[in-house]
């Protein structure tokens, strides 16, 4: 199967501070990886595409300084929150894909991020 | 506007009952669908999906589900609920070869022992 890892799992940080989580794919190489936002008994939201070797794609209204992506090889994404406020306090969930035709994605399993 | 919809957003049954979960997407293109489920502290695992051929989709956990193109539905069933099928059901439309998904409101099925 494909294996989507991250890190941390939980993080609690003080507001202004920059939090940066990880997304690993363990046992395949995904060119293209995506950056989801979870509230509370809600969906989640595609925040950005994470493409290898290039800038993110932003999804509207997600801003791109606030929510620093970077995939700097075929097996790792990070998304950095900078400046952090309460608000950002979310659910951070990154997926993966083997980049064939069928398009399925894989989940990591997820990212909680307290901001005080 | 591209969009996924769930129907139910809290389900309950008692184990052995049949379940049926509404998903109906909007947007034109090449059409791909999923269903994912999320137990309680654990990461979202893809039930099963369609992307052409059969519309009848069989998945994992005896789950199924049934593209209708008119009715613009992908419907989640299973004949017979388990309690270890509490969880969040996630329906979500794939767009195209892009690989985004675009996620349904979910919905929570609670089944009673």
């Amino acid at each position: 199967g494909a294996v989507v890892s991250q890190h941390p799992s939980r993080v609690i940080c003080k507001s202004g501070t920059s939090v940066k989580i990880e997304c690993r794919s363990l046992d395949f190489q995904a060119t293209t990886m995506f950056w989801y936002r979870q509230f509370p008994k809600q969906s989640l939201m595609l925040m950005a595409t994470s493409n290898e070797g290039s800038k993110a794609t932003y999804e509207q209204g997600v801003e791109k300084d606030k929510f620093l992506i970077n995939h700097a090889s075929l097996t790792l994404s990070t998304l950095t929150v900078t400046s952090a406020h309460p608000e950002d306090s979310s659910f951070y969930i990154c997926s993966a894909g083997r980049g064939d035709s069928t398009d399925t994605q894989y989940f990591g399993p997820g990212t909680r991020l307290t901001v005080l | 506007a591209q969009s996924v919809s769930q129907h139910n957003h809290h389900v309950i049954l008692s184990e052995a009952a049949s379940l049926e979960l509404g998903c109906n997407y909007s947007y034109g293109g090449t059409v791909n669908l999923f269903w994912y489920v999320q137990y309680p502290g654990q990461h979202l695992q893809l039930l099963l999906k369609y992307f052409s051929g059969d519309p009848l989709v069989k998945g994992i956990k005896g789950f199924e589900a049934e593209f209708i193109k008119s009715k613009f539905s992908f419907n989640l069933r299973k004949p017979s609920v388990q309690w270890s099928d509490t969880a969040e059901y996630f329906c979500a439309g794939g767009l195209g070869n892009t690989g985004k998904l675009i996620f349904g409101q979910g919905t929570t099925l609670q089944v009673k022992p």
